[in-house]
């Protein structure tokens, strides 16, 4: 199973908007609406933030949000903070009842 | 409250075996499934497997099969990854974590993580 993929990094400037999108298959992303997204500073465990594509968990800002057309999944953070300077992941359920996570993106805050 | 506690770092040699442990509490441990994910150094998040807590059902990455096996122990409400023939390809962060919705990937809560050292 090959990873899903993401852009290495993404940047963006205080209270600017970013997307970071999350490419897969008909057997992972396409296939199901089971992608997550995780949130991690260095050093640290990931956190969710997204899943089911769009639910955030309690606790979550509403600054971040999820979706999905096809075969891809993706993830905005609006309002960007210097706290969100991080890397994501996304992660996704797959045909075979395995997970595949993505390459990873690194948002940095400009 | 939820809480994941993984056993101390390790440092193993080429060709051996570990065997980390993931203990949990705070919630009814059979209930839910533990996936196992890696991370070496630098690198991207690595699912490894998962098991469902309740009846032991595991299914692993085509990448680790039968050179990992995950198990647990309900009564101590604690799950293991025992990783064999290890290379220094091995050398990463462990992480347990738990699926809040059968085997979907909602991973909730996870553990501290345990950094394996393989080296000569």
């Amino acid at each position: 199973q090959s990873a899903l993929t993401q852009p290495a990094s993404v940047s963006g400037s205080p209270g600017q908007s970013i997307t970071i999108s999350c490419t897969g298959t008909s057997s992972d992303v396409g296939g199901f609406n089971f992608v997550s997204w995780y949130q991690q500073h260095p050093d640290k465990a990931p956190r969710l933030i997204i899943y089911d594509v769009s639910n955030r968990p309690s606790g979550v800002s509403n600054r971040f949000s999820g979706s999905k057309s096809g075969n891809t999944a993706s993830l905005t953070i609006s309002g960007l903070q210097a706290e969100d300077e991080a890397d994501y992941y996304c992660s996704s359920y797959t045909s075979t009842s395995t997970q595949v996570f993505g390459t990873g993106a690194k948002v940095t805050v400009l | 409250q939820v809480q994941i506690v993984q056993s101390g770092a390790e440092v193993k040699k080429p060709g051996a075996s570990v065997k980390i442990s993931c203990k949990a509490s705070g919630y009814t441990f059979s209930l839910y499934a533990i996936h196992w994910v890696r991370q070496a150094p630098g690198q991207r998040l690595e699912w490894m497997g998962w098991i469902t807590s309740g009846n032991g059902n595991t299914k692993y990455s085509q990448k680790f099969q039968g050179r990992v096996t995950i198990a647990r122990d309900t009564s101590a409400s604690t799950a293991y990854m025992e990783l064999n023939s290890l290379t220094s390809e091995d050398t990463a962060v462990y992480y347990c974590a738990r699926d809040q919705k059968g085997i979907r990937g909602y991973f909730d809560y996870w553990g501290q993580g345990t950094l394996l050292t393989v080296s000569s």
